[in-house]
């Protein structure tokens, strides 16, 4: 069954850096979203992207963070100068046209 | 604002109890609605989802759900539950055919041999 794969499993960075979160979204696939899920906490929307730009992005994602599809498979999420706050766990999914999303395994990134 | 909301943080039942775990949201234009499950350590996995037709949904690993309009809910359901359904169980809902989904805070479901 095709997977979205995401990399890395995990990433430790130092507050201030930047990092990339990398994702490898389904081949057919039109529809990609970045979510994140703070320990604890539900899970929630950060952008979605079609047809190469943002097509809806919620109050989290400001201009710390950036999204870029910058060849045919992958699709990254960067975060410009990282805050203790952005340690969570980071889901990539990508869907056709029936909403029948799937989720990444996800990225889980610790802010120090 | 959009909302879902989940009745139970946390519930704790024997292998073979029945299970349904409660969802609510709000508004009340077109949506979508689906049941994510979460294994330990694991990413997020559909279980069922409805768009339209039937309001009852029949969904992998023996769950259902049904989708009850008037009351704005989409509970999720299983006659018998397993040790191995202990999980993190989450709505969601897709507003209006927009492009995200709103999750519900999730209910964590032990099931204890």
């Amino acid at each position: 069954e095709p997977e979205v794969t995401q990399t890395p499993s995990h990433q430790v960075t130092q507050m201030g850096q930047e990092v990339i979160l990398r994702c490898v979204p389904i081949s057919n696939h039109l529809y990609f979203y970045w979510y994140r899920q703070i320990l604890g906490q539900k899970v929630e929307f950060l952008v979605s992207f079609y047809n190469n730009e943002i097509s809806e992005k919620s109050e989290i994602f400001d201009d710390q963070f950036s999204v870029e599809r910058p060849d045919g498979s992958n699709f990254t999420l960067k975060i410009r100068s990282t805050k203790l706050e952005d340690s969570a766990m980071y889901f990539c999914a990508s869907r056709q046209e029936d909403y029948g999303y799937t989720f990444g395994s996800g990225t889980r990134l610790t802010v120090v | 604002a959009q909302s879902v909301s989940q009745h139970n943080h946390h519930v704790i039942l024997s292998e073979a109890a029945s299970l349904e775990l409660g969802c609510n949201y709000s508004y009340g234009g077109t949506v979508n609605l689906f049941w994510y499950v979460q294994y330990p350590g694991q990413h997020l996995q559909l279980l069922l989802k409805y768009f339209s037709g039937d309001p009852l949904v029949k969904g992998i690993k023996g769950f259902e759900a049904e989708f009850i309009k008037s009351k704005f809910s989409f509970n999720l359901r299983k006659p018998s539950v397993q040790w191995s359904d202990t999980a993190e169980y989450f709505c969601a809902v897709n507003y209006d055919y927009g492009q995200n989904f709103v999750f519900g805070p999730g209910t964590r479901l032990s099931v204890l041999p």
